[in-house]
């Protein structure tokens, strides 16, 4: 079975830059999330999906950062300028029901 | 509450030993819980998972524990192999939180061959 499909898995740009990242969550699966892994912090949630509705999206850190999700199999992660403290992983993780969340690889971006 | 840390402890053990790794949650409402491996450049990865209305769940290799009376989580890992080596994060669903995990810091796993 495919798993959680991101993409890139690696982006460097420059600061300013604007940045899409995209996920593909495992088909049938109604909830998607987008979490940033940075040494200092650790794992975050950004924000999440329930049947593509954004309910939560306390985490994202400001307006340069917007979620969306167009349609059951995919959802992007805009970074508008990017700034070099942006750097991180960033991991889309998706779920069904009472099922454990699923994580794809992730996309390791550097901002310079 | 919030059981994120910021280092990274590590545990080291020999091949063919077993394994204990410790997470203590803050939060008195989570009522679920989870283990994810996390290896070099990968995702997280699900493990094992465990519900607050039971104290132990056995997997392949892998048990967890759960004591709510002192919210502590461990993953107890049997005859490690190299391949166990990886980076363990617990992680709590409050009931009141919807879909939201919260993620604990990670313990780093090294086993010596």
């Amino acid at each position: 079975d495919a798993g959680v499909i991101q993409s890139p898995r690696h982006e460097v740009t420059e600061m300013g830059q604007e940045v899409t990242l995209r996920c593909k969550p495992i088909s049938g699966h109604n909830s998607l999330f987008w979490y940033r892994q940075t040494m200092m912090r650790g794992l975050e949630l950004l924000i999440y999906f329930n049947n593509n509705v954004p309910i939560d999206d306390s985490g994202m850190p400001e307006d340069r950062f917007s979620a969306k999700m167009p349609n059951a199999s995919f959802s992007t992660l805009k970074i508008q300028p990017s700034e070099p403290r942006d750097s991180a992983v960033y991991f889309c993780a998706s779920r069904k029901g009472g099922q454990p969340q699923h994580f794809g690889d992730g996309t390791r971006l550097s901002i310079l | 509450g919030e059981s994120v840390g910021l280092h990274l402890p590590t545990l080291s053990v020999q091949e063919g030993d077993n394994s204990i790794i410790n997470c203590a949650y803050s939060n008195s409402a989570s009522d679920y819980f989870i283990w994810y491996k996390q290896e070099s450049g990968k995702g997280p990865q699900f493990i094992i998972d465990i519900r607050s209305n039971m104290d132990k769940r056995q997997g392949q290799r892998v048990t967890v524990l759960l004591n709510k009376t002192v919210k502590h989580l461990s993953l107890q890992i049997a005859a490690t192999q190299p391949g166990d080596s990886a980076v363990y994060f617990c992680a709590e669903n409050p009931w009141d939180a919807g879909n939201m995990l919260t993620f604990g810091g990670g313990t780093r796993l090294m086993v010596k061959p």
